[in-house]
């Protein structure tokens, strides 16, 4: 069965701070890997989409990594924002499902 | 990205009753749909596996009877849930996969028992 961690569960930063939030998964046969952005009572919005061949994604000021071999995914925000602070979840999909990590809450200062 | 609509958003309803959520792709088919249950400050829970159809999948200790799913069409699912408790109330969230087995999710549900 699929185990996903993400580390740290929590995180404050002052704004202008770059973020560096950690993903790490059991079974590296996957699918694909998903970064999600989860705000308070709301749905999940799709960030970052890697396929298992691929080693990273980028879009504006996110950036994802993923090592397969070892298990590890990493999502980078430069030059975080009020605006970034929100729960911040992992993803992997193998076969058809999606095993989520508990998530990251960020909070940004200004 | 693409677009999944969820309604209502939140709704309240008095115990012994049923709810129906709905679940839509706006701008492509889904041919599989997922349904979530998401606990206060915890991770996602799958509930079940919507395939356009055909019954639905579901996850061990998930009551079908009690939860009941339709895909009747590439654009919508519902999940029912029956004879309500106040242990069923929660967030319910589906999602859709598009190109790239891309996941993309509604906006969820939150279901109050009362």
């Amino acid at each position: 069965k699929q185990e996903v961690t993400q580390i740290p569960a929590a995180l404050s930063v002052p704004e202008g701070e770059n973020l560096v939030l950690n993903c790490s998964f059991t079974d590296s046969a996957i699918y694909n890997l998903q970064w999600f952005r989860q705000d308070p009572g709301k749905g999940l919005t799709s960030l970052l989409l890697i396929q298992s061949s691929q080693r990273e994604q980028t879009s504006g000021r996110l950036n994802a990594s993923l090592d397969k071999s070892s298990g590890r995914s990493t999502l980078y925000i430069a030059a975080s924002q009020p605006g970034d602070s929100a729960t911040y979840l992992c993803a992997v999909r193998d076969d058809y499902k999606l095993s989520f990590g508990a998530g990251t809450t960020v909070t940004v200062r200004a | 990205g693409a677009v999944v609509s969820q309604h209502p958003s939140w709704v309240i309803c008095k115990s012994g009753t049923s709810v129906k959520i709905e679940c839509r792709s706006l701008d492509f088919q889904a041919t599989t749909m997922f349904w979530y249950r998401q606990f206060p400050k915890q991770s996602l829970m799958l509930m079940a596996t919507s395939n356009e159809g055909s019954k639905a999948t579901y996850e061990q200790g998930v009551e079908k009877d009690k939860f009941l799913i339709n895909h009747a069409s590439l654009t919508l699912s519902t999940l029912t849930v029956t004879s309500a408790h106040p242990e069923d109330s929660s967030f319910y969230i589906c999602s859709a996969l598009g190109a790239r087995a891309e996941a993309f999710f509604g906006q969820g549900t939150r279901l109050t028992v009362v």
